[in-house]
């Protein structure tokens, strides 16, 4: 079965600049979310979706973040414009819904921005 | 303010041997913790859950205990092997489906 796939596994832009994550999540699954991960702040949750429906959004850092989920195979995750410190890598993950449900990952999105 | 610590430095331990990682957490009560593990390059892979009411999990060579009253986990790797090698993460349930993680305590085992 295919895992949680995410693209691009790298990316590296200026300063300023639009940058889109997409992520398809394990199909049957219902709960999807975007992680970053840095070596200051670990593994921290950006927001999730409960079926296609954004649930918490309150760690977007700030507006300059968006996500969308418009069907149950696909999200993506921008950044409007980009900043140097956003540099971290972006992870997806999927879950069937349940509080007490494994997470799955993709292989996640290293960005780098100039 | 809520906290979890995972320790920081690097643990190396022989093939063969038992690699016992911590984690400890304050102002949480989790009804579960998870433990992950993760590699160079990849995402978190999860590994085994353990709900509020069991002591005890075990899988394979893996186990994993949970004291609530401590507020600390232990994840034990008996018989270890380098491809143990990698990085382990807990993580706790801070509400509904959202999991709060650890930075993450990094497992060296030497041949």
């Amino acid at each position: 079965d295919a895992g949680v796939i995410q693209s691009p596994r790298h990316e590296v832009t200026e300063m300023g600049q639009e940058v889109t994550l997409r992520c398809k999540p394990i199909s049957g699954h219902n709960s999807l979310f975007w992680y970053r991960q840095t070596m200051m702040r670990g593994l921290e949750l950006l927001i999730y979706f409960n079926n296609n429906v954004p649930i918490d959004d309150s760690g977007m850092p700030e507006d300059r973040f968006s996500a969308k989920m418009p069907n149950a195979s696909f999200s993506t995750l921008k950044i409007q414009p980009s900043e140097p410190r956003d540099s971290a890598v972006y992870f997806c993950a999927s879950s069937s819904t349940g509080g007490n449900q494994p997470q799955h990952f993709g292989d996640g999105t290293r960005l780098s921005i100039l | 303010s809520q906290k979890i610590e995972q320790n920081s430095e690097a643990l190396n331990i022989q093939e063969g041997k038992t690699a016992t990682l911590t984690c400890n957490y304050t102002n949480y009560s989790p009804a579960y913790l998870q433990w992950y593990r993760q590699d160079p390059g990849r995402g978190p892979v999860f590994l085994l859950l353990i709900r509020e009411n069991e002591k005890e999990k075990r899988k394979e060579r893996l186990k994993v205990t949970f004291d609530t009253t401590l507020k600390q986990s232990l994840f034990h790797i008996t018989a270890s092997q380098p491809a143990d090698s990698a990085t382990y993460l807990c993580a706790l349930e801070r509400s509904f489906q959202k999991l709060v993680f650890g930075t993450g305590t990094r497992l060296l085992v030497s041949p």
